[in-house]
């Protein structure tokens, strides 16, 4: 069965500092993994997926990503945080072996201070 | 323009009472989906429907009853509503093709509270 981890609950980093939220997954066929974010009494807005080629995505707002198969990891990173990013962030993974569900982690929330 | 919309926003109701969510997609997308999203912030998925039929049924009580009129809508039914049935819900769409590469498009959420 496919599964999604993110081992942090919060994440804390000062406004200009780079940013990280860890996201790992399990998955028996390819893995096609995304990155959602979700403000307060918000729904969740999509910001990248990777499906396949270069190991790096760049996303919405700044953001981008990383995968590792050797790791089963996706990380997600900003160069430069500000406090507007200041949101819950999910990882989520769909196995290409399972393809209707897509499975979310349990969610990091990202505190960016001024 | 709403991609994804939801009503209502906010429920409050007894234990006991049967409610509805309505849920719209303008995106001309094949596939919706329910997701149930709880006060640790946890999301599950209950539902999906393709074209109006079935094809994701988590293990949710019979109490919850989709129906998805046609492919743009996909409302959710709960009857006898329980204390552990507060959370908020999420609809979501997404297109059918090439699925596996295909993000979903959520609502705004409906926020149900059972006293």
């Amino acid at each position: 069965a496919q599964s999604v981890a993110q081992p942090e609950d919060q994440v804390n980093v000062a406004e200009g500092n780079p940013l990280t939220v860890k996201c790992t997954y399990s998955v028996s066929g390819n893995p096609y993994l995304f990155w959602y974010v979700q403000y307060p009494n918000r729904g969740l807005q999509f910001l990248l997926k990777y499906i396949t080629g270069d190991n790096l995505v760049k996303g919405s707002y700044g953001f981008e990503a990383e995968f590792n198969k050797s790791q089963t990891s996706f990380h997600l990173k900003k160069p430069s945080a500000l406090v507007s990013d200041s949101a819950l962030y999910f990882c989520a993974v769909r196995d290409g072996r399972n393809t209707d569900k897509l499975i979310f982690g349990t969610g990091t929330r990202l505190q960016v201070f001024p | 323009d709403t991609a994804v919309s939801q009503t209502p926003k906010y429920l409050v109701t007894q234990m006991g009472n049967d409610k509805s969510i309505k849920c719209e997609q303008n995106l001309g997308h094949d596939t919706m989906y329910w997701y149930k999203q709880d006060s640790k912030k946890f999301l599950k998925i209950m539902f999906s429907y393709n074209n109006k039929e079935l094809i994701i049924n988590e293990t949710v009580p019979n109490r919850f009853s989709p129906k998805s009129p046609d492919k743009a809508h996909l409302n959710l039914h709960i009857n006898s509503l329980e204390l552990g049935d507060s959370a908020v819900y999420f609809c979501a769409s997404s297109p059918r093709g090439a699925q596996v590469r295909r993000e979903l498009f959520f609502g705004e959420g409906s926020r149900l509270t059972v006293l």
